[in-house]
């Protein structure tokens, strides 16, 4: 079936570790995006790209890192420079750019304990 | 940015009751997505509604783009509507409007 997989599902770090979240895609989407979502809150974008090997900060990108190094994947890393990351993430696709309708993954709960 | 509002904040209505949800966005825009958050957090696509109207079922949305404003209307509410509804936009294909913007939702409650 074609879609956004996230994993894991719930993931639990202990803090000032990193920990990498996994987003994989076979919808042939070039655009990927990360968001983070906080309790009761809105969702917030922390990088996006829109092609292979290229990819622009977001509105909260401060300590978040990724990669493109593949069309389907867009993995984020939380560093422990993020001062809080517990917190709910959502990786969505879309054809070309924000213009474009996109889908989103199911999410992953991040627990810093 | 594109700045996007959406109201009411929150809804509370009781079964099969009608209601419309509204956004609001302050520049053209090439994209407007409906989405339906699920109680495990999933976004439900809804609608893909830059201009025009779409109907799919019991629901239907509206986007007058010369005034900015979208409507999700949701008819005969069971309680399965229940969650969070946002709006998202994305602006002309032009350098940074690539990301999609969304509004902060409308928490819809439907009591039996």
């Amino acid at each position: 079936d074609g879609g956004i997989t996230q994993s894991p599902k719930y993931l639990f770090r202990k803090e000032g570790q990193n920990v990498t979240l996994s987003c994989e895609q076979n919808l042939n989407h070039d655009a990927m995006y990360w968001y983070r979502q906080d309790p009761g809150q809105g969702l917030r974008l922390i990088y996006y790209s829109q092609i292979v090997n290229d990819f622009q900060k977001g509105d909260i990108a401060e300590g978040y890192s990724v990669s493109r190094e593949k069309k389907e994947s867009f993995p984020l890393t939380v560093t422990s420079a993020q001062k809080n990351p517990t917190a709910f993430y959502l990786c969505a696709s879309s054809t070309s750019g924000g213009w474009t309708e996109a889908f989103f993954g199911q999410g992953t709960r991040l627990t810093v304990v | 940015g594109i700045q996007v509002e959406q109201s009411p904040p929150d809804l509370i209505l009781q079964e099969g009751a009608n209601s419309t949800l509204r956004c609001n966005f302050s520049d053209s825009v090439n994209n407007l997505q409906w989405f339906h958050q699920n109680p495990w957090g999933q976004l439900i696509n809804l609608f893909y509604i830059p201009s025009g109207t779409k109907q799919n079922g019991r629901l239907s949305a509206t986007t007058v783009a010369t005034e900015r404003y979208s409507l999700l209307y949701i008819s005969s509410s069971q309680t399965t509507d229940s969650g969070v509804y946002f709006c998202a936009v994305g602006g002309k294909p032009n350098f940074g409007n690539e990301k999609l913007t969304f509004g902060t939702g409308t928490r819809l409650t439907i009591i039996p």
